[in-house]
């Protein structure tokens, strides 16, 4: 749904370096969740944010990653350190409220690490 | 077991045929269920959502939830060449949105 906003579109980053992927909900959505999908593999939760709150991130790796939704502005994925495994497509999703209702998702960013 | 269970196809259909796809899950506490389209290389996009027991109809698409069987379903009618695509299956888990890892279908002329 184009209105989920999610930049940059594409990423490379070289093994080592810092990956931050953004995400800016709908109008009127305060909840976001990041997935992350590799090729020909579904979409596997990692976050769900609400704005200044962390829900569950029961899906985030222990380490290098971590991820915000500050007061103003989008949230944030971010991948320290990464490496070649790390190489995915990073898709948002926001929806109204916590009680699932409908969820859309954003174009993805697509991380290539080299 | 998978939180959401979907068979990962492909099932091949012929254009004018119905396609069902299916999907199980395991908390019986979810209360709302979610079928997305994704076209390679493209992002989800919602198709349908149901709450309750029964079936929900939309155009072409009909979603059928039996919660005591644990089960989803979509059926698409008509079946056009446009909606070969890998469909997901995915269940309102406590704080999280859950996905299967979707059903590809293929639709020949």
């Amino acid at each position: 749904n184009a209105g989920v906003m999610q930049n940059p579109r594409h990423l490379v980053r070289r093994r080592g370096q810092e990956a931050r992927l953004r995400c800016s909900p709908m109008k009127g959505h305060s909840h976001v969740y990041w997935y992350r999908q590799l090729p020909e593999e579904g979409l596997k939760f990692m976050v769900y944010l609400q704005k200044e709150n962390i829900i569950d991130e029961s899906g985030m790796p222990k380490e290098r990653f971590s991820a915000e939704f500050p007061k103003e502005g989008p949230s944030i994925l971010r991948i320290q350190q990464v490496v070649r495994g790390d190489s995915a497509a990073y898709f948002c999703a926001s929806s109204r409220n916590r009680e699932g209702t409908e969820a859309f998702f954003g174009q993805g960013t697509r991380l290539t690490v080299v | 077991q998978k939180e959401v269970e979907q068979n990962s196809g492909p099932l091949s259909v012929p254009e004018g045929a119905i396609a069902s796809l299916n999907c199980t899950y395991s908390d019986r506490g979810s209360q709302s269920f979610f079928w997305y389209r994704q076209y390679s290389g493209k992002s989800p996009e919602l198709i349908m959502f149901i709450y309750s027991n029964g079936d929900k109809e939309d155009g072409r698409f009909t979603a059928q939830l039996n919660k005591a069987s644990q089960y989803v379903s979509l059926l698409i009618r008509d079946s056009q060449p446009s909606d070969s695509a890998t469909y997901l299956c995915a269940v309102h888990n406590t704080d999280k949105l859950i996905f299967g890892t979707g059903t590809r279908l293929q639709v020949f002329p």
